[in-house]
C-alpha cells in the first residue's frame, strides 16, 4: 500500500508568511493527489486536486505542485483564517491520507 | 448544492456492529462520476479512509479494516451505509461521509478529490 508522509508535522508562522508543506508518497502516484484544510470541530475542506488545480472558491494564495512522489502545498501569504491542519491524500488507489501538518500562530 | 448528512447511534457496545447511514440531498447518488466514501478521525488524530462505494455497488476498502467493513448503497433512498463489525474502543471516532468526484475519458481519468463532506458524527464504543 502507498504511504504518505508530510513535513513538517507542526509549523509555527505569522500572518503574511509564506508557508510550504511537503507530502511524499512511498510510490509514484502521478498527479493523483489532493490537499485538504481542516479546522477544529469541522469537516475537511478540499483545497487542491490533481496536485495543482485549485478547487473552486479557494483563495489564490493557495497553490500546489509536484508529481510522482513529491508534492508541495504553498500558502503565499498566510491569513488569520489559514491557521488549521492540512492533509494530503492520494487518489491513485487506496485513498490514504497523510498524517497532517498543523499550522499554528507564532 | 449537494449535501451529505450522517446518522446513526452515537454509542455502540464493544463486539457489536456499528451502523451509520449517509443521506444525500440536492443530487442523485446514482449519477456517474462519484465515489461515496466513509472516513473517520480518532480523537485528536488524523484522517483515516475507510472505503467507498459506487452507485452500481462496487466497493473498495481500506485493507486494514476490510475484514470488518461493509459499505452498501440504497439508490431508492439516495443513501449509502457503513457497517463495522466487532467494534472495540479503538473504533471510537468521528465518522464522516464524503463524495469523491472523478472523470473517465478515453486516455485516462482525473480524480477531483472529496469535494463534499458531511458534518461528521461522533461514535463512542463503550459498555
Amino acid at each position: 500500500d502507498i504511504q504518505l508522509t508530510q513535513s513538517p508535522s507542526f509549523l509555527s508562522a505569522s500572518v503574511g508568511d509564506r508557508v510550504t508543506i511537503t507530502c511524499r508518497a512511498s510510490q509514484g502516484i502521478s498527479s493523483y493527489l489532493a490537499w485538504y484544510q481542516q479546522k477544529p470541530g469541522k469537516a475537511p475542506k478540499l483545497l487542491i486536486y490533481a496536485a495543482s488545480t485549485l478547487q473552486s472558491g479557494v483563495p489564490s494564495r493557495f497553490s500546489g505542485s509536484g508529481s510522482g512522489t513529491e508534492f508541495t502545498l504553498t500558502i503565499s501569504s498566510l491569513q488569520p483564517e489559514d491557521f488549521a491542519t492540512y492533509y494530503c491524500q492520494q487518489l491513485n488507489s487506496y485513498r490514504a491520507f497523510g498524517p497532517g501538518t498543523k499550522v499554528d500562530i507564532k | 448544492q449537494v449535501q451529505l448528512q450522517e446518522s446513526g447511534p452515537g454509542l455502540v457496545k464493544p463486539s457489536q456492529t456499528l451502523s451509520l447511514t449517509c443521506t444525500v440531498s440536492g443530487g442523485s447518488i446514482s449519477s456517474g462520476g462519484y465515489y461515496w466514501s466513509w472516513i473517520r478521525q480518532h480523537p485528536g488524530k488524523g484522517l483515516e479512509w475507510i472505503g467507498y462505494i459506487y452507485y452500481s455497488g462496487s466497493t473498495y476498502y481500506n485493507p486494514s479494516l476490510k475484514s470488518r467493513v461493509t459499505i452498501s448503497v440504497d439508490t431508492s433512498k439516495n443513501q449509502f451505509s457503513l457497517k463495522l463489525s466487532s467494534v472495540t474502543a479503538a473504533d471510537t471516532a468521528v465518522y464522516y461521509c464524503a463524495r469523491e468526484s472523478f472523470l473517465v475519458y478515453s486516455s485516462g481519468w482525473t480524480a477531483y478529490g472529496m469535494d463534499v463532506w458531511g458534518q461528521g458524527t461522533t461514535v463512542t464504543v463503550s459498555s
